[in-house]
């Protein structure tokens, strides 16, 4: 298995809402990443978990939170979002977190209405 | 600190046409470079990478990109291009810091 599942694929949600997205890897990588990109943006990223600890958080506003249960899987927790918080988000994993290269998953389109 | 600039940010090309994009890294140090895809609704796949060795690189899908160290470039290539090379190009360098920085992005869009 060489892939990031992430789900939903597709998120609507209100600004009241709370909402989970889900990543899933099992190729044994014991990094995993949560990037946003916008349209025709490079990703930027938002936190970074090694070894299920959370190695780095880029500022990124507490409306988000990010949770590592297990080596496997990525959580990132949604509550009262704004509009500009609709983007594609992205999950990625690396065998470490000094290795390179990335695996990314296929995303989840977030639109906060 | 480490940064990367992609200089065209939109290309148009026809069929068969040869494509190169510009790729400029600033880091003084050893790096790893990078070519991501992005075709239209998806994510981002690994285009080829650099780490050491051979400056000319192959990846998937008949791409290549040349590493000149004296000219801190990455410059991705393909003799060739067809209409399902439609798709945002993103370089990337990892140099000082683990995480990888990525350009701005190429928006390429092949004519059939």
């Amino acid at each position: 298995d060489t892939e990031v599942t992430q789900t939903p694929k597709h998120l609507v949600m209100g600004m009241t809402n709370k909402k989970s997205l889900k990543c899933e890897q099992h190729m044994g990588h014991r990094a995993m990443y949560w990037y946003k990109q916008k349209a025709k943006k490079p990703p930027e990223l938002m936190f970074v978990y090694s070894y299920e600890k959370l190695s780095i958080n880029e500022s990124v506003p507490s409306r988000f939170s990010p949770e590592c249960p297990n080596s496997s899987l990525l959580n990132l927790h949604l509550h009262a979002l704004q509009p500009e918080d609709s983007a594609l988000y992205l999950c990625a994993s690396t065998e470490t977190e000094r290795a390179s290269g990335y695996t990314f998953g296929s995303g989840t389109r977030l639109t906060v209405v | 600190a480490q940064s990367v600039s992609q200089h065209n940010h939109h290309v148009i090309l026809s069929e068969a046409a040869s494509l190169e994009l510009g790729c400029n890294y600033s880091y003084g140090g050893t790096v790893n470079l990078f070519w991501y895809v992005q075709y239209p609704g998806q994510h981002l796949q690994l285009l080829l990478k650099y780490f050491s060795g051979d400056p000319l690189v192959k990846g998937i899908k008949g791409f290549e990109a040349e590493f000149i160290k004296s000219k801190f470039s990455f410059n991705l290539r393909k003799p060739s291009v067809q209409w399902s090379d439609t798709a945002e190009y993103f370089c990337a360098v990892k140099g000082g810091s683990y995480i990888p920085t990525f350009g701005r992005g190429t928006s390429l869009i092949v004519h059939p």
